[in-house]
């Protein structure tokens, strides 16, 4: 089966940094992602990796480990806008490429 | 392309009716995915086709619901028979096959 951990929630402070980590299991991993969503929004994508390493963008990076299952999506220069949930999730070749999501952790940026 | 387009965006319908709700995703992608969402939680898999063909359905999926996507382009998601436990986001993805999703606004449905 599949299995996504994420913390619930976070709080930081605007022009910080925070890391939001996540770790999964699962049989058949291809591939994994970042999803932003604000309240009441659809989920927007912020990042892929498939492979180990870091992948950035912008104030954005995003980190994977394959061996470990662990991956962490680093945000820098919070701003109040950040405020969102972040969303991880592992795209599984065994069940045709669909993408399973994680609960979120719900990220609160304060001045 | 403006993007993945949800129909209708809000629905209130009482307990026992059918709903419908409608996605029309990127033309170029060829994969279309359907998923529910309730609150303080991520997006659940239902049902996903490739082109127009419906390769897999979560098995938390009833035998109430039922999704189609006759041409390989737009497709429905109907619920028969709606309980107040069916209330919630319904999201319509599409993807390209090595691509991350777009996802649609939602759609949200209240039973009453």
């Amino acid at each position: 089966g599949q299995n996504i951990d994420q913390p619930t929630e976070m709080t930081a402070t605007e022009g910080a940094i925070v890391q939001i980590n996540c770790t999964y299991q699962t049989s058949g991993f291809n591939g994994l992602f970042w999803y932003q969503q604000h309240a009441g929004e659809a989920p927007t994508f912020l990042s892929y990796n498939v492979l180990d390493g870091l992948e950035e963008k912008g104030r954005f990076s995003s980190f994977l480990s394959r061996s470990k299952g662990y991956s962490y999506l680093l945000l820098k220069e919070l701003q109040m806008k950040d405020s969102a949930s972040y969303l991880c999730a592992v795209r599984d070749y065994t069940g045709g490429f669909k993408t399973i999501f994680g609960a979120g952790t719900r990220l609160f940026v304060k001045a | 392309d403006t993007g993945v387009s949800q129909d209708p965006r809000h629905k209130i319908t009482k307990r026992g009716q059918n709903v419908t709700f409608r996605c029309d995703p990127i033309s170029e992608h060829n994969r279309l995915y359907w998923y529910r969402q309730t609150l303080g939680q991520g997006p659940e898999f239902l049902t996903y086709f490739q082109n127009e063909a419906q390769l897999e359905k979560s098995r938390l999926l009833s035998d109430r619901f039922s999704a189609e996507r006759p041409k390989g382009s737009f497709s429905t998601l109907e619920i028969q028979r709606t309980e107040q436990g069916d209330s919630a986001m319904y999201l319509c993805a599409s993807s390209p096959p090595e691509g991350g999703y777009t996802f649609g606004s939602g759609t949200r449905l209240t039973v009453v």
